[in-house]
């Protein structure tokens, strides 16, 4: 147990549906992020949230959208998704500190786009 | 962040050490060496990280060059459970809520 609960963990949605992906952390920390890990691929970061304000986006397509309603919860809604968007979803979080910050992970949410 | 190079794969035997090395030679003075692991199926995990003196926890060591140009992560005795993807990691010591930027990393396989 991390500290940071990812739901659901396993999704399968149709190019057409809208779902949401939704992480808490209970660790009170201040800073959030979204990553996709594609089979064989490293982590790529998607978006980062620092005291609930989004600080990078990293190029992410606008199918997907995400949401940080407070520092414990960050959202990743899914619209139109293609099949390429199958991967494993990670969302971490961590206490901003210069080059000491330590991220946790949580156990991801596998989606796949039929 | 500058770059790190490890190793595809490595291997080890059960209950015994695990060297696991890492090169950053473009690494500046103000870069923290992180380490992560990543188990199948699950998110990544921190194990250890350092500046420029060694340091060890309960997880393992972590051995730094003198002219930090590389690092080496020790696990004293490893275990089926070590069994995953390891990730060297350089964090800028200047700011904070930067990006993590993971590279391939090694796969270790710990046999019985």
């Amino acid at each position: 147990e991390t500290g940071v609960t990812q739901t659901p963990r396993h999704l399968v949605m149709g190019m057409t549906n809208k779902k949401s992906l939704k992480c808490e952390q209970h660790l009170g920390h201040n800073a959030m992020y979204w990553y996709k890990q594609s089979a064989k691929k490293p982590l790529e970061l998607m978006f980062v949230y620092n005291f609930k304000e989004q600080t990078e986006n990293n190029s992410v397509p606008s199918r997907f959208s995400p949401e940080c309603p407070n520092s414990s919860h960050l959202f990743l809604h899914l619209h139109t998704l293609q099949p390429e968007d199958s991967a494993l979803y990670l969302c971490a979080s961590s206490q901003l500190r210069p080059g000491n910050e330590k991220l946790f992970f949580g156990s991801g949410t596998q989606l796949s786009v039929l | 962040d500058a770059k790190t190079t490890q190793p595809n794969s490595m291997e080890s035997n059960e209950e015994e050490p695990v060297h696991l090395p890492c090169n950053h030679s473009t690494i500046s003075g103000t870069d923290y060496i992180h380490w992560y692991r990543q188990l199948p199926s699950q998110g990544p995990e921190y194990v250890i990280h350092g500046l420029t003196s060694n340091v060890n926890n309960r997880m393992a060591s972590l051995a730094i060059a003198e002219d930090r140009k590389s690092s080496t992560l020790i696990l004293h005795r490893a275990t089926l459970r070590d069994a995953a993807v390891y990730y060297c990691i350089l964090r800028d010591g200047e700011t904070s809520g930067s990006r993590l930027t993971f590279g391939e990393g090694t796969q270790l396989t710990v046999n019985p």
